[in-house]
């Protein structure tokens, strides 16, 4: 049973266009949720994150959105650069006493082209 | 500040052999975490720990252990290996944890080969 989806494997954009990675949950206990962009080789490194008590998160080029009702998030990069070229995860936590546990999404690869 | 190490980087075993997996965090982080990532997936949480001394299960625990002697050190331990536990493991830690302040710092990860 996965509680975030990332429906789209792969993304590819033109650079300095827009970059927009979604992002579903099923867990209403969840509560606060992080982006996180890998490199191949690499460990995840953290990107954005936003609580549930905000609907928007920016920091520099990114962006993201939080709709509860629709129990679904996105993350905007404006405008896209290639060394944006990643896989993005999708991160959420929440609900009871384990709250900095995190569930990933499986990851959507991110090819920004020149 | 090296942040979160990881050895070995690469290691391949053969089924029934035994290894421990080395994590070593140099942020005075109390939570530290296991994962492993299998292709095309998103990152399962084997063990995780909130200080020395106490560990607890994730999501997926069978066929590894762990331990927490010290606040820096948190070795992942693979008793019989089996060529299910092909995969990349990343071992993570944060602070205690608060709401804005949830970013878990990842290492480099482990990509172990069972044959």
């Amino acid at each position: 049973d996965q509680q975030v989806k990332q429906n789209s494997p792969s993304l590819s954009v033109q650079e300095g266009r827009i970059s927009i990675l979604n992002c579903d949950y099923t867990n209403s206990m969840f509560d606060y949720f992080l982006w996180y962009k890998k490199y191949p080789a690499e460990g995840p490194t953290f990107l954005i994150s936003i609580s549930s008590i905000k609907d928007k998160n920016e920091d520099g080029r990114f962006t993201v959105f939080l709709n509860k009702s629709a129990k679904h998030l996105s993350l905007h990069i404006v405008p896209s650069q290639p060394g944006d070229s990643a896989v993005y995860f999708c991160a959420a936590s929440g609900g009871g006493g384990s709250n900095y546990k995190l569930t990933f999404g499986k990851g959507t690869l991110l090819t920004v082209n020149p | 500040n090296a942040g979160v190490t990881q050895t070995p980087k690469f290691r391949i075993l053969k089924i029934g052999q035994s290894m421990t997996l080395q994590c070593t965090q140099d942020m005075n982080h109390n939570y530290m975490y296991w994962y492993r990532q299998d292709p095309g997936m998103g990152l399962k949480l084997i063990y995780y720990s909130v200080g020395a001394g106490i560990t607890d299960k994730g999501e997926v625990p069978n066929g590894y252990n762990v331990s927490r002697s010290t606040t820096e050190d948190f070795p992942l331990r693979l008793e019989l290996a089996a060529p299910s536990q092909t995969s990349v493991y990343f071992c993570a830690s944060s602070k205690r944890w608060d709401r804005g302040q949830g970013e878990q710092f990842f290492g480099p990860g482990t990509r172990l080969t069972v044959l």
